[in-house]
């Protein structure tokens, strides 16, 4: 099995930029797509990435996703940051034997 | 749109079987290419996957779970369940199903279990 290493926080002021990175520890990241969740404190984790670089519908054009093979890892990117993004975000990505893998995720802190 | 509910206790003793079910709505569990998902997160920690099964039943667990976890599905009552055996204080958390594909599609609100005497 692999594992997808996060940065234990991250902190930004509001309008700013900030990227959280994820390694994958064994296999390509290229091989199978990322995910990224955003989860506020009590809620349930909802998606704002998928398939490295997809936006689902109703999440803002400031969240962008993508993959570096160079670096074995993938990045959530988030411009114009206000503070109702400030909350958890987890990468997630799976191996070919049908395993799936959450990052230890990130909080984001926006002061 | 898919709607997931858990249910279940939510004390459970130690070395007891931790079990809880998932009802969906919205979908039926077994007409659509979905897998079928537990994650769990204790308090104050990350997301972990606990395991899956497909629509057509096919199981996948997590290699750190596998020797302690049962998931089935009860399409009759469009529901999937989890077995937890011989669980310790380190399975205290919150409980989520989720349907998936790739990524984690839908969830439930997540359901508090605590093991405890």
């Amino acid at each position: 099995n692999f594992m997808l290493t996060q940065p234990h926080s991250v902190s930004e002021s509001p309008g700013k930029t900030v990227t959280i990175s994820c390694t994958r520890s064994s296999g390509s990241i290229a091989s199978n797509y990322v995910q990224w969740y955003q989860q506020r404190p009590g809620s349930s984790p909802t998606t704002v990435i998928y398939e490295d670089n997809q936006r689902p519908s109703g999440v803002p054009d400031r969240f962008s996703g993508s993959i570096d093979s160079s670096s074995n890892s993938a990045s959530l990117t988030i411009s114009g940051l206000k503070t109702e993004d400030e909350a958890d975000y987890y990468c997630q990505s799976y191996d070919s034997s049908n395993h799936w893998v959450f990052g230890g995720g990130t909080k984001l802190t926006v002061l | 749109q898919l709607q997931l509910q858990e249910s279940g206790p939510g004390l459970v003793k130690p070395s007891e079987t931790l079990s809880l079910t998932c009802t969906v709505s919205g979908g039926s569990i077994s007409s659509s290419s979905y897998y079928w998902g537990w994650i769990r997160q204790p308090p104050g920690k990350g997301l972990e996957w606990i395991g899956s099964i497909y629509y057509s039943g096919s199981t996948y667990y997590n290699p750190s779970l596998k020797s302690r976890v049962t998931i089935s599905v009860d399409t009759s009552k469009n529901q999937f369940s989890l077995k937890l055996s011989s669980v310790t204080a380190a399975d205290t958390a919150v409980y989520y199903c989720a349907s998936h594909k790739l990524g984690f599609d839908y969830w439930g609100q997540g359901t508090l279990v605590t093991v405890s005497s």
